[in-house]
């Protein structure tokens, strides 16, 4: 069975600076997606960046962009002038043709 | 455009009791899903739905029923609640197979079983 591992249980940054999160997932598809969402403390789940396994080049979302390196199987999210909005829980997951799967997630503080 | 919502937002339960959540999302998707959050662990899903009246199990579908009667529903039953069912269920809905597309996210239903 897949699994996604999010070894960061908490992170900080100050606002204005750049934050890395981690992730990383098994599995033995060849065909898959990844993601990040961000769950505020309105519990509302929103997606931040998404990534296509059989794109080499990693995706952006102005702020927000991803390291993917698929033979090592990581896929960590990189924050740039972090806002105190950005303050939440962060989860990654990985989805295939019939099935879903989430990291623990990481709770990012924003320190102004 | 509401977009997911979910019915009720909270409950308390006594072991055994039955109940029905109640997912409506107005965005015409075909794929709509049931997932629980629990402390210190990611979402896991429970059910799924590619389409009307077909339902298909996810990672933790044991103690759960679904239906799929109209596309724009989806419902979660306990039939017999437990209090390791004690927990925040989340109602998503995609335009594609979740693997493609965003999945749209209700806001939650808080479940406690005594």
């Amino acid at each position: 069975a897949q699994t996604v591992t999010q070894s960061q249980p908490e992170m900080s940054v100050q606002e204005a600076e750049t934050v890395t999160l981690s992730c990383t997932y098994d599995t033995s598809e060849s065909d898959y997606y990844l993601f990040w969402y961000k769950q505020p403390p309105s519990r509302q789940m929103i997606l931040v960046i998404r990534q296509e396994a059989y794109k080499q080049q990693n995706a952006t979302e102005n702020r927000f962009s991803v390291n993917f390196q698929k033979a090592a199987k990581s896929f960590s999210l990189k924050i740039s002038d972090s806002q105190l909005g950005d303050a939440a829980m962060y989860f990654c997951a990985y989805g295939n043709n019939n099935d879903m799967r989430f990291g623990a997630g990481t709770r990012l503080t924003v320190k102004p | 455009n509401a977009g997911v919502t979910q019915t009720p937002k909270f409950r308390v339960l006594k072991t055994g009791q039955s109940m029905t959540l109640l997912c409506a999302q107005d965005m015409n998707h075909e794929y709509m899903y049931w997932y629980r959050q629990d402390p210190g662990m990611g979402l896991r899903l429970i059910h799924y739905s590619v389409g009307e009246g077909t339902t298909a199990k996810g990672e933790v579908p044991d103690g759960y029923n679904v239906s799929r009667l109209k596309k724009q529903n989806f419902l979660l039953g306990l039939e017999s609640a437990a209090p390791s069912q004690t927990s925040v269920y989340f109602c998503a809905s995609s335009e594609e197979r979740f693997s493609y597309n965003e999945q749209f996210f209700g806001p939650g239903t808080r479940l406690t079983v005594l």
